[in-house]
């Protein structure tokens, strides 16, 4: 059973359209939510961490947020450089604990 | 402050051989996971070490695999006998304590 599950699993979106991509997850005693980007062939890149709900992080074009089921990585007026996998992942237990990972979303932006 | 290192990048091995790959933290990070990814999957764990001690290895296969973090050194990621379902992404993080979790490139095996 998923514990973790990104949707869609592939978004295709024109230059400066604006979307959200979905991590929900259905573990209890969630510690930490985890977004990261991924480029083929490359390592993940992390980009935020939540840990409750009502919280919000910035950087760039994107924002997260997460509320007690899921979380969204909002990207506003994406750019060509945005296309990449965007991961999420969630903590259980302690401070050091193990991160379990979703499938990953594939982001296509078109010039 | 280079990130979190990983070698080989690529590394090519015929079945029944062995394959070792490291990893180097990044500085003052005293914490390494290691996780699989395989195509079309998302990063699976395997195991969580610190120096010299194995942490939490529940997300590794019970047989011919064995990881280290020594005092000195990198960490090993030690595959023994390999087998062509063993082909995939190795990757490695790094963290100084709670929090963010840094991956290195990861290193490629192919098994032919």
């Amino acid at each position: 059973e998923d514990q973790v599950t990104q949707s869609p699993e592939a978004l295709r979106l024109q230059e400066g359209e604006s979307s959200s991509l979905n991590c929900s997850y259905t573990v209890s005693g969630l510690r930490g939510l985890f977004w990261y980007r991924q480029d083929p062939g490359k390592g993940p890149e992390f980009l935020f961490t939540l840990y409750s709900a009502g919280e919000e992080k910035e950087k760039e074009r994107l924002k997260a947020t997460l509320t007690k089921k899921e979380s969204f990585l909002h990207i506003t007026a994406p750019k060509p450089e945005d296309s990449a996998t965007y991961l999420c992942a969630v903590q259980q237990g302690g401070a050091n604990s193990k991160l379990t990972f979703g499938k990953g979303i594939t982001l296509s932006v078109r010039p | 402050n280079a990130g979190v290192m990983q070698n080989p990048r690529h590394l090519v091995r015929r079945r029944g051989q062995e394959a070792r790959l490291r990893c180097s933290p990044m500085k003052g990070h005293s914490h390494v996971y290691w996780y699989r990814q395989l195509p079309e999957e998302g990063l699976k764990f395997m195991v969580y070490l610190q120096k010299e001690n194995i942490i939490d290895e529940s997300g590794m296969p019970k047989e011919r695999f064995s990881a280290e973090f020594p005092k000195e050194g990198p960490s090993i990621l030690r595959i023994q006998q390999v087998v062509r379902g063993d082909s995939a992404a190795y990757f490695c993080a790094s963290s100084p304590s709670a929090g963010e979790r840094f991956f290195g490139p990861g290193t490629r095996l192919t098994v032919l």
